[in-house]
């Protein structure tokens, strides 16, 4: 079963910042939050992933809080082409095996 | 750097016969793994390769089997096909040995059994 929680969908108005939250409160202390995203037909595309401290790339930023209980991926320029949806995970060990949730499906609107 | 690539992007098999989906992972990594994703599902993680070896496997029955090569490329057998085995099948490479590499996926093959 996936140690995520993740709200079903969101909107977001194109050009304003998409906050999406996740809840992982079982998460321990050695492992990784990951955040991929999927667009209609494509596979699952890398975001970001971060352990305790908050990160940032060219494509989001990852707050996580100080807990770990939970943390949100912040699109901070929400466009059309965003739209997709969007798994929060916890990466157990080093291996390959991801479990996904459900995710939370984003519509950015014009 | 190249993506990983899958081949081929869609296919229709019958019931009862054998499937084999093949897969180059990106340039530098090591490590391969297959993943199904049933329509409006998340994937699901069905095995992955290491030094061409399974090193890990999730509940799938046996008539799901794979290679990993030399070159790290990657096949996906399934024998037996039932009507069920419809999905998307995605693969995923990353480097072992660097702590939380990232895997890459694929964008899929999307298989019909009819």
């Amino acid at each position: 079963d996936a140690k995520t929680t993740q709200p079903p969908s969101m909107d977001c108005a194109e050009g304003r910042a998409a906050n999406l939250p996740c809840n992982h409160s079982t998460i321990s202390g050695n492992e990784y939050v990951y955040w991929y995203r999927q667009i209609h037909s494509q596979g699952p595309q890398y975001i970001i992933h971060g352990l305790k401290n908050n990160e940032t790339n060219e494509m989001a930023s990852l707050i996580i809080t100080e807990d770990r209980k939970s943390s949100t991926l912040i699109l901070p320029h929400a466009t059309l082409r965003d739209t997709a949806v969007y798994y929060c995970i916890v990466r157990v060990g080093y291996g390959n095996k991801l479990v996904f949730g459900a995710g939370t499906i984003l519509r950015v609107k014009s | 750097e190249t993506g990983v690539t899958q081949s081929p992007t869609h296919l229709i098999k019958t019931r009862g016969q054998q499937v084999t989906l093949r897969c180059s992972s990106q340039s530098g990594h090591n490590t391969v793994s297959w993943y199904q994703q049933a329509l409006g599902q998340g994937p699901q993680f069905i095995f992955q390769y290491y030094r061409e070896e399974e090193n890990g496997r999730g509940n799938f029955p046996p008539r799901f089997s794979g290679l990993q090569f030399p070159n790290y490329s990657s096949e996906l057998n399934v024998n037996a096909l039932e009507l069920d085995d419809s999905a998307l099948y995605l693969c995923a490479s990353s480097f072992q040995g660097i702590n939380n590499s990232p895997l890459h996926f694929g964008n899929g093959t999307r298989l019909t059994v009819t």
